[in-house]
């Protein structure tokens, strides 16, 4: 039972480059979520989906673009890297936004901009 | 907008000694709160996880938590810990969204350590 799967799990850039993290989940939930994970400021909301072919901004998203083109899959897109973007993703899902519900996690991609 | 606040970003314990890690939330409804554990390299798993059935939350690896409404605090407590509770927790509350629904609010992380 894979869960949530993160690819790649670790990146280096050079800045200015672009990149695409692929999130796929396998539990047929319809919420997605990006995360970024900074040291002493636990994880902040980057974008969310709410189902297949649906995107939204969460608390930090500029810099970064996504898209929900099947349901299994949620991408985030970095179109030109900068070293502020140097940081832990993960990804999350759940199988709704009720009150209490809890999220899966995949195992973080550890981006490094030079 | 609800929030959380971790008390220690790193706390160390010895062995078998009592873990306790505070938290502490505001929050303008009444909250649904969680306390998740990260491994090292690893994803957030759940540990435990609060939606007003009991004031005291039990959950995984012997670890539980109590809500305590007048002290808006939600800490994680262990009686006993062991090496393999070395890890970074993670305490964190539902934020109602403007869609509908609720997301979820991560606090800045307290990393514990277990010493021989």
């Amino acid at each position: 039972n894979a869960g949530v799967t993160q690819t790649p799990k670790f990146r280096v850039l050079k800045t200015g480059q672009s990149m695409t993290l692929l999130c796929a989940q396998d539990m047929n939930h319809e919420y997605m979520y990006w995360y970024r994970q900074d040291p002493g400021m636990g994880l902040r909301l980057i974008h969310y989906s709410v189902g297949e072919g649906t995107t939204a901004k969460g608390e930090v998203p500029d810099g970064y673009n996504v898209s929900r083109l099947k349901k299994q899959n949620f991408l985030l897109g970095l179109e030109s890297a900068a070293p502020s973007q140097t940081s832990v993703y993960f990804c999350a899902s759940s199988v709704s936004v009720l009150v209490g519900t809890e999220a899966f996690f995949g195992q973080g991609t550890r981006l490094t901009v030079v | 907008a609800q929030s959380v606040t971790q008390l220690g970003s790193h706390v160390s314990v010895s062995e078998g000694a009592l873990v306790l890690l505070r938290c502490n939330y505001s929050s303008s409804v009444p909250p649904y709160l969680f306390w998740y554990v990260q491994y090292p390299n690893q994803g957030l798993q759940l540990l435990l996880k609060y939606t007003s059935a009991a004031t005291l939350v039990k959950g995984i690896n012997g670890f539980e938590a109590e809500f305590k409404k007048s002290e808006t605090s939600f800490h994680l407590t262990k009686p006993s810990a062991h090496m393999s509770d070395a890890a970074e927790y993670f305490c964190a509350v539902s934020d109602p969204w403007g869609l509908g629904g609720f997301k979820t609010i991560f606090g800045a992380g307290t990393r514990l350590f277990v010493k021989a």
